[in-house]
């Protein structure tokens, strides 16, 4: 079984500062996805960034960079430069290895850009 | 593309109907999910389907029904809906392994 952790319900950042969102995962494969999606108050979900559980690098996709440590087991979400558009709902999540890549969730950041 | 699309938006049912939430997409993609998400939580998969006439559960089955007979539509069918239904419904879909996953915009169910 796998499990995603956020352990950051809210957070707030001054508009134009990096911030860092946590996310802890457990699993037993040795192949798997990270994702990060984003949900802003109209609820739909955006696709930010993906890392692959053997991709050498940390993934960076704009603004949105991934701190990888596999040994931690954490894949940290990093937004620089904030944005006031940035405030939403962020989530965590993890798929197997295998043919489906069913996501498995975690409970999610609220973040908040202050201007 | 239109993407994934999803209806109703929103409904409300009462204890004991039975509905299908509808769900197509126009990607030609093999992967298609169901997720429900209560309020402040992630989300959770019901069912997921690999290919026209595949599917297979998910986390949270129980009182959810699916079929996949075409590429595009993936439906999910309620029975004897329950207060415990009451949640945001998406579906989703994906190319391939290493694809992300493209959300429909939700059906937001009530049961009262």
């Amino acid at each position: 079984a796998q499990k995603i952790t956020q352990t950051q319900p809210g957070m707030f950042v001054q508009e134009k500062e990096a911030v860092t969102l946590d996310c802890t995962y457990d699993t037993s494969d040795q192949s798997y996805g990270l994702f990060w999606y984003k949900q802003p108050s109209s609820g739909e979900m955006i696709f930010l960034i993906y890392q692959g559980s053997y991709d050498e690098q940390n993934a960076t996709e704009g603004r949105y960079s991934l701190n990888f440590q596999k040994a931690r087991k954490s894949a940290n979400l990093v937004i620089s430069a904030s944005q006031l558009g940035d405030s939403a709902m962020y989530f965590c999540a993890m798929s197997p290895s295998g043919s489906a890549r069913q996501l498995t969730f975690g409970s999610g950041t609220q973040l908040t850009v202050l201007p | 593309n239109a993407g994934v699309t999803q209806t109703p938006k929103f409904r409300i049912l009462k204890i004991g109907q039975s509905m299908t939430l509808q769900c197509t997409q126009d990607m030609n993609h093999n992967y298609m999910y169901w997720y429900r998400q209560d309020p402040g939580m992630g989300l959770k998969l019901i069912y997921y389907s690999v290919g026209a006439g595949i599917t297979d559960k998910g986390e949270v089955p129980n009182g959810y029904n699916v079929s996949r007979s075409t590429t595009e539509d993936f439906p999910l069918r309620l029975e004897l809906a329950a207060p415990s239904q009451t949640s945001v419904y998406f579906c989703a879909s994906s190319y391939s392994m290493r694809d992300e996953q493209y959300f429909g915009p939700g059906t937001r169910l009530t049961v009262t």
